[in-house]
C-alpha cells in the first residue's frame, strides 16, 4: 500500500523568503504528483503536479521530481502571507493520473509579515 | 460551472445517532470521493464511486460508514451509529474519469457529543 510522507510537520517562513516543502512516496511505479493548498476553513484545492522527473515552475511556485529518491518537493518564491495554509501532497499510481490519490498528512506553513 | 457542494456544512450529533452528509459532484465528473480530515490523521479515504460504481470502500470504516451514489449528481455518506471519535471534518471530491485533478467541497464539520 502507498506511503505518502510530508516534512516538515510545520514552519514558519519570514515574508519574502523561499518556501521549501517535501514529500516522499513508498511505490517505486508512481505516475502522478500534485499539491494540494487548504486555507484555514476551506476546501483543499490543487495547485500544481508533475508526470516526470524534472522541475515545473508556474510563477512563484516550482515542483522538483526525483522519482529515483521517492521524492518531490514545492519550491514557493518570494513567500507571502496569503501563502499561510496547509499544503497536502498527492501520489497517484494510474497512467496519466487516472487512479484515486494518496495525500500526505500535511505540513502547515505560515508565513510571517 | 458550479463547484462541488456539500451539506450540511456543520453538524452536531448525539453518541449512537444516525446522520447523513450530501454531496452534489461538478456537472459531468464520473469519479466521486469521501474523506475524512483529522489533525492527527490526515486525509483518509472513506469511498470512491467510478460512474456509480463503488470502486474501493476504506476497510477501516465498512462497519459504521456507508456511501452510496443515488445517482450521477448525488452520494450521501451515513454513520450508523455514530461515535465521538468520528469528530471530523468530511470532504467530498470529484474529478472527471481519467483525470487526476480533483475538485473539493466546502467539507461538513461533524461533532458527536
Amino acid at each position: 500500500q502507498q506511503k505518502v510522507q510530508q516534512s516538515p510537520e510545520s514552519l514558519i517562513v519570514p515574508e519574502g523568503a523561499m518556501t521549501s516543502l517535501n514529500c516522499t512516496f513508498s511505490d517505486s511505479a508512481s505516475q502522478y504528483f500534485a499539491w494540494y493548498r487548504q486555507h484555514s476553513g476551506k476546501a483543499p484545492k490543487a495547485l500544481m503536479s508533475i508526470f516526470s522527473n524534472g522541475e515545473k515552475e508556474e510563477g512563484r511556485f516550482t515542483i522538483h521530481l526525483n522519482k529515483a529518491s521517492l521524492h518531490f518537493s514545492l519550491h514557493i518564491r518570494d513567500s507571502q502571507p496569503s501563502d499561510s495554509a496547509l499544503y497536502l501532497c498527492a501520489v497517484s499510481m494510474g497512467t496519466g493520473g487516472a487512479d484515486r490519490l494518496t495525500f500526505g498528512k500535511g505540513t502547515q506553513l505560515i508565513i510571517q509579515p | 460551472d458550479a463547484g462541488v457542494t456539500q451539506t450540511p456544512r456543520h453538524e452536531v450529533a448525539e453518541k449512537g445517532q444516525t446522520i447523513i452528509l450530501k454531496c452534489e459532484p461538478v456537472s459531468g465528473h464520473n469519479d466521486l470521493f469521501w474523506y475524512r480530515q483529522t489533525k492527527i490523521q490526515g486525509l483518509e479515504l472513506l469511498s470512491y464511486f467510478r460512474s456509480k460504481s463503488l470502486m474501493e470502500d476504506g476497510g477501516a470504516f465498512k462497519d459504521r460508514f456507508k456511501a452510496e451514489m443515488l445517482n450521477s449528481s448525488f452520494s450521501t455518506l451515513k454513520i450508523q451509529p455514530t461515535e465521538p471519535k468520528d469528530s471530523a471534518v468530511y470532504l467530498c471530491a470529484s474529478s472527471r474519469q481519467g483525470r487526476a485533478e480533483q475538485f473539493f467541497g466546502p467539507g461538513t464539520r461533524l461533532t458527536v457529543l
